[in-house]
């Protein structure tokens, strides 16, 4: 079975600092992938980064990165320079190779407030 | 191209009364799912599919129904509708190896 813990429901950052959202996972695939989602308000669920068990560098996607430590089995997401709309809900998911379904498994998210 | 799209946006049901949320993607990908998000909570899946003809049960499947008849539809059958239904259910799609396209969300309420 495959868990995802996130165990920061919520923080806040001062707007143009950087902050650290943290997940932690728990799976017996050698292979499998990592993924963070955004949710605004509004509802949807924006993808934001996506990192690979056998990939050898952090993923980067502009103000986003992805610290990832494969012995510890974190992952986690670094936002640089905050900015008022990152104020959101963010997840962390993981997708399992021995998973037939390929579906995701979802952490229970952290709420991130940026101040002004 | 439409993505992932779910009907309706928001339903209110009395206990005991029964509803389809539909979702249809025109992406050709033959992985969809279903999860539904309680308030505060994270994405628990109820129902997902491989492929055509072919479903299997998630994490928390009790009182829904799926059926997968063609590539672009799945939709989710609510039964007899419980207070414990009151969520937000999400449809998403992948092609396997890809991203997931996520639908915007059915907001059901059950009074």
């Amino acid at each position: 079975a495959q868990k995802i813990t996130q165990t920061q429901p919520g923080m806040f950052v001062q707007e143009k600092e950087a902050v650290t959202l943290d997940c932690t996972y728990d799976t017996s695939d050698q292979s499998y992938g990592l993924f963070w989602y955004k949710q605004p308000s509004s509802g949807e669920m924006i993808f934001l980064i996506y990192q690979g068990s056998y990939d050898e560098q952090n993923a980067t996607e502009g103000r986003y990165s992805l610290n990832f430590q494969k012995a510890r089995k974190s992952a986690n997401l670094v936002i640089s320079a905050s900015q008022l709309g990152d104020s959101a809900m963010y997840f962390c998911a993981m997708r399992g190779r021995g998973n037939a379904g390929n579906m995701l498994t979802f952490g229970g998210g952290t709420r991130l407030m940026v101040k002004p | 191209n439409a993505g992932v799209t779910q009907t309706p946006k928001f339903r209110i049901l009395k206990i005991g009364q029964s509803m389809t949320l539909q979702c249809t993607q025109d992406m050709n990908h033959n992985y969809m799912y279903w999860y539904r998000q309680d308030p505060g909570m994270g994405l628990k899946l109820i129902y997902y599919s491989v492929g055509a003809g072919i479903t299997d049960k998630g994490e928390v499947p009790n009182g829904y129904n799926v059926s997968r008849s063609t590539t672009e539809d799945f939709p989710l059958r609510l039964e007899l509708a419980a207070p414990s239904q009151t969520s937000v259910y999400f449809c998403a799609s992948t092609k396997g190896s890809s991203g997931y396209t996520f639908g915007s969300g059915t907001r059901l309420t059950v009074v």
